[in-house]
């Protein structure tokens, strides 16, 4: 079952603004992903964070390892239309291939 | 290919005949993935293959289901039987060598009526 609480559920802003989601976890994972699907498409890889404390970015986004490998956040920068979607934290639990434990989700709506 | 392909994209059966979904993983990649994901639902792991065997069938719902894969590259979902909550996204997702990286495909979404 789902082991990684996100966090909101869903959000509702205006163009340009920031935002930010996090997600939780019980157990350590090793390695924390985040992903955006868009309605009627798989998820597509953002970030991939690797070590505890690392801070990476992407463009406007910019993702956090926590220290105790239990939490990340997603941060989105002045948002724009394409940034609507569902985002999603997953992990494997250990290293090396093996399936991906995702999270709840974070539905972003942005309000014209 | 350039990316994770699926087939068919949708795919509207009715309940108690067999269905077959099918996965093509990006070229090279060993390590390939079977997700569902219901509606408004987070993804749901189904089974893991690395070459053609499969390490990790703990999230198959059922004897329904099954999966195999062949020559290291294409892999074909079957659910026999179909029941209405069989209705979902089915989602498959391939990773390199070396790497904990999963790309996705777009999904299949089958509906069970």
């Amino acid at each position: 079952g789902q082991q990684l609480n996100q966090s909101p559920q869903s959000m509702f802003i205006q163009e340009g603004e920031d935002v930010s989601m996090n997600c939780t976890s019980s157990s350590i994972f090793n390695t924390w992903l985040w992903y955006k699907q868009d309605p009627g498409e798989g998820p597509v890889l953002l970030i991939a964070l690797y070590k505890a404390g690392e801070l990476t970015s992407n463009g406007r986004l910019t993702a956090q390892f926590g220290i105790t490998r239990k939490d990340s956040f997603l941060n989105i920068s002045a948002s724009i239309p394409s940034d609507v979607g569902i985002y999603f934290c997953a992990g494997p639990r250990n290293f090396g291939n093996e399936k991906l434990t995702f999270g709840t989700g974070t539905r972003l709506t942005i309000i014209p | 290919g350039a990316g994770v392909s699926q087939s068919p994209s949708n795919k509207v059966t009715e309940k108690g005949k067999d269905v077959e979904l099918r996965c093509d993983p990006i070229s090279g990649h060993t390590a390939l993935y079977w997700y569902r994901q219901s509606l408004g639902q987070g993804l749901e792991f189904l089974i893991y293959f690395q070459g053609n065997s499969a390490p990790d069938k703990s999230g198959l719902p059922s004897d329904r289901f099954s999966a195999e894969r062949t020559g290291g590259s294409v892999s074909t979902l079957t659910i026999q039987r179909t029941q209405q909550e069989d209705s979902a996204v089915y989602l498959c997702a391939s990773t390199g060598l070396g790497t904990d990286t999963q790309y996705f495909g777009p999904g299949t979404r089958l509906t069970v009526l």
